[in-house]
């Protein structure tokens, strides 16, 4: 079946940890994105690519990276410099930037 | 950037009733899409609707770009309606910006 998978569904990480979060599309989507949700809070961009090796800052870029180094992949680092990273991490790709999008299952990361 | 506001915050419905869910945003915006969570956190997309009407079973949207608008109808809501609604709009960076959303529960 066509989607987006994300792994782990649940993380847990000790202070100061870099943690890194898998998205992987079978879609064929050009674009992918990663969005932090807050408890009782909408989504908020990380991240985001329109195309292979090429990717840009969103809202709340820092202490977060990022790669794109093929098509189906888009794999996000929480590094120890993010000061909050206890989130719900949501990665989605659409077939042109800002076209329909669609959401993997997300990552509940908590932080310890 | 953009503010995208979504009313009300908070809705509760006996099953069977219908509702309406709106969603104002304070510039032209090129792209707005609907989106429905449920209680587990998954996503779905209900819509990508601009402007004009769209319907999908019991759900449907319309966009007013030119009064910066859109309004999501739920009719015959049913318990597998419950979750959050969010609106997301896009201007001219490729970026889609959402609401805070508007939770829905639905009693039977």
């Amino acid at each position: 079946d066509g989607g987006i998978t994300q792994s782990p569904k649940y993380l847990f990480r000790k202070e100061g940890q870099n943690v890194t979060l898998s998205c992987e599309q079978n879609l064929n989507h050009d674009a992918m994105y990663w969005y932090r949700q807050d408890p009782g809070q909408g989504l908020r961009l990380i991240y985001y690519s329109q195309i292979v090796n090429d990717f840009q800052k969103g809202d709340i870029a820092e202490g977060y990276s990022v790669s794109r180094e093929k098509k189906e992949s888009f794999p996000l680092t929480v590094t120890s410099a993010q000061k909050n990273p206890t989130a719900f991490y949501l990665c989605a790709s659409s077939r042109r930037t800002a076209g329909e999008l669609f959401f993997g299952e997300g990552s509940r990361l908590t932080v310890l | 950037g953009i503010q995208v506001e979504q009313s009300p915050p908070d809705l509760i419905l006996q099953e069977g009733a219908n509702s309406t869910l709106r969603c104002n945003f304070s510039d032209s915006v090129n792209n707005l899409q609907w989106f429905h969570q449920n209680p587990w956190g998954q996503l779905i997309n209900l819509f990508y609707i601009p402007s004009g009407t769209k319907q999908n079973g019991r759900l449907s949207a319309t966009t007013v770009a030119t009064e910066r608008y859109s309004l999501l109808y739920i009719s015959s809501s049913q318990t597998t309606d419950s979750g959050v609604y969010f609106c997301a709009v896009e201007v001219n960076d490729y970026k889609l910006s959402f609401g805070a959303g508007t939770t829905v529960t639905v009693r039977a």
